[in-house]
């Protein structure tokens, strides 16, 4: 069965220093992954997909089928980027998207 | 355009009560899927709807049920209510049935089991 793992609940960190929030999954078919993001009071919303390779709000993941991981990661945080985070996987089949448990991000000044 | 819709925002009910949850989806999107948030699960499946026909169904029980309109619109509906089934109940809508597409969610329906 597929799994997606998030190992952070809560991730704190300074304005201007990197930021990696871990996504991990099992699924033995051929995975598509997707960062979505919940600002406060505000809907959850799409962040990036694997496939795209392109860099959102300064954000990027790369997929590691060897590792089978799907970090984001962002140079340079920003306290706009203060949200929670979700890794998800979609195994085809119709809209099924499984969910990791969240990682709350909080960037300091 | 607009985005999805759901009503009723919040929802206080009582233990074996049945409850009915709607969704209306973006103008054009066919897909609709149902997901239940809460903070010891997170965000679970419960099910998707694309052209009235369930597609996919999570790993919920017989209590949970759903459907879809000709207008793409649907309800979700739960019966003999659980103290455990307090939650935030999410719907997403896509544009079409194919592969990788874009979700996305409405603002909830928070339901309360007492």
């Amino acid at each position: 069965a597929q799994r997606v793992t998030q190992p952070e609940k809560l991730l704190s960190v300074f304005k201007g220093a990197p930021v990696e929030l871990k996504c991990n999954y099992s699924y033995s078919g051929s995975p598509e992954l997707f960062w979505y993001v919940q600002y406060s009071r505000q809907r959850l919303q799409l962040l990036l997909r694997h496939i795209s390779r392109e860099s959102i709000k300064g954000f990027t993941a790369d997929l590691n089928k060897g590792e089978t991981s799907f970090h984001l990661k962002k140079p340079f945080a920003q306290e706009e980027d203060s949200a929670m985070y979700y890794c998800a996987l979609f195994t085809g089949g119709g809209n099924k998207l499984t969910f990791g448990t969240g990682t709350q991000l909080k960037v300091e000044l | 355009k607009a985005g999805v819709t759901q009503t009723p925002r919040y929802l206080i009910k009582t233990r074996g009560q049945q409850v009915t949850l709607s969704c209306s989806p973006i103008s054009g999107h066919r897909s609709v899927s149902w997901y239940q948030q809460t903070p010891g699960q997170g965000l679970q499946f419960l099910f998707e709807y694309f052209s009235e026909t369930q597609r996919n169904k999570g790993n919920f029980p017989g209590r949970f049920s759903g459907r879809q309109f000709s207008n793409s619109r649907s309800e979700m509906n739960v019966s003999t209510l659980e103290l455990g089934d307090s939650a935030l109940y999410l719907c997403a809508s896509s544009s079409s049935g194919g592969y990788s597409n874009e979700q996305f969610f409405g603002p909830g329906t928070r339901l309360t089991v007492l």
